[in-house]
C-alpha cells in the first residue's frame, strides 16, 4: 500500500501569514498516463470533508486561490497563501493512484 | 443542488450487520464512481470501498476485504454498503463520496458495542 505520510501534524499560524503542509508518499504517485493522482482535503471541526485540490495542483470550484497545490513522484506541498479565520481545520492528503487508496494521518491547523 | 444523503447507520452489536445506503440527487449519478470513506471518533479518514459507474468493478481495503460489500443502484441513484461481521473499532462515521471526493455526504454513525 501507498503510505502517505504528513508534517507537521499540527500546524499553529498567524492571520494573514503563509503556512505549508508536506505530504510524502512511499510510492510514486504517477499513474502510467502520466497524471499524478493526489488530492487534498479540508475538514472543518464538525463538518465533512471537502475537496480543495484535485490531481495534484487542480484547485476546486469555489476554492480560494490562496489555496495551491504543488509536487511531484512521492512529494507534495499544500501552499496557503494567507491564512484566515476560516481555515482553520483539518487538511488530509490523498492517493487514489494506487489500489487502496489512502490518506495521510491529517495536519491540524490552528490560529 | 448536488446531494449526497447517507442512512442506515446505528448500534449493532459486534459480529453484527448493518447495510449502509446513500441517496443521490442533482447529478447523474451513473457518470460517477462512487466510494465510502469512514472516520472512526477523533481519528484521520479511512478509505473503504470503491465501485464504478456501472457497478462492473469494486475495490476495498484489506481490512474489510469478504465482509463488506459495496453496489449501487443507478436507476434509484442509490450507492449501498453491506457489512457484516462489524468489530468494535469498525465504530466510526461512514461517508458516502462522488467522484474522487468532490462531493460528501453528512455521513452516518455506526457504534459497534454491546
Amino acid at each position: 500500500d501507498a503510505v502517505m505520510t504528513q508534517s507537521p501534524l499540527s500546524l499553529p499560524v498567524t492571520l494573514g501569514q503563509p503556512a505549508s503542509i508536506s505530504c510524502r508518499s512511499s510510492q510514486s504517485l504517477v499513474y502510467s498516463d502520466g497524471n499524478t493522482y493526489l488530492n487534498w482535503f479540508q475538514q472543518r471541526p464538525g463538518q465533512s470533508p471537502r475537496r480543495l485540490i484535485y490531481n495534484l495542483s487542480n484547485r476546486d470550484s469555489g476554492v480560494p486561490d490562496r489555496f495551491s497545490g504543488s509536487g511531484s513522484g512521492t512529494d507534495f506541498t499544500l501552499k496557503i497563501s494567507r491564512v484566515e479565520a476560516e481555515d482553520v481545520g483539518v487538511y488530509y492528503c490523498m492517493q487514489h493512484t494506487h489500489w487502496p487508496h489512502t490518506f495521510g494521518q491529517g495536519t491540524k491547523l490552528e490560529i | 443542488e448536488v446531494q449526497l444523503v447517507e442512512s442506515g447507520g446505528g448500534l449493532v452489536q459486534p459480529g453484527g450487520s448493518l447495510r449502509l445506503s446513500c441517496a443521490a440527487s442533482g447529478f447523474t449519478f451513473s457518470s460517477f464512481w462512487m466510494g465510502w470513506v469512514r472516520q472512526a471518533p477523533g481519528k484521520g479518514l479511512e478509505w473503504v470501498a470503491h465501485i464504478n459507474k456501472d457497478g462492473s468493478a469494486v475495490y476495498y481495503v484489506d481490512s474489510v476485504k469478504g465482509r463488506f460489500t459495496i453496489s449501487r443502484d443507478n436507476a434509484q441513484k442509490s450507492l449501498h454498503l453491506k457489512i457484516n461481521s462489524l468489530r468494535v473499532e469498525e465504530t466510526a462515521v461512514y461517508y458516502c463520496e462522488s467522484d474522487g471526493g468532490r462531493q460528501w455526504g453528512q455521513g452516518t454513525l455506526v457504534t459497534v458495542s454491546s
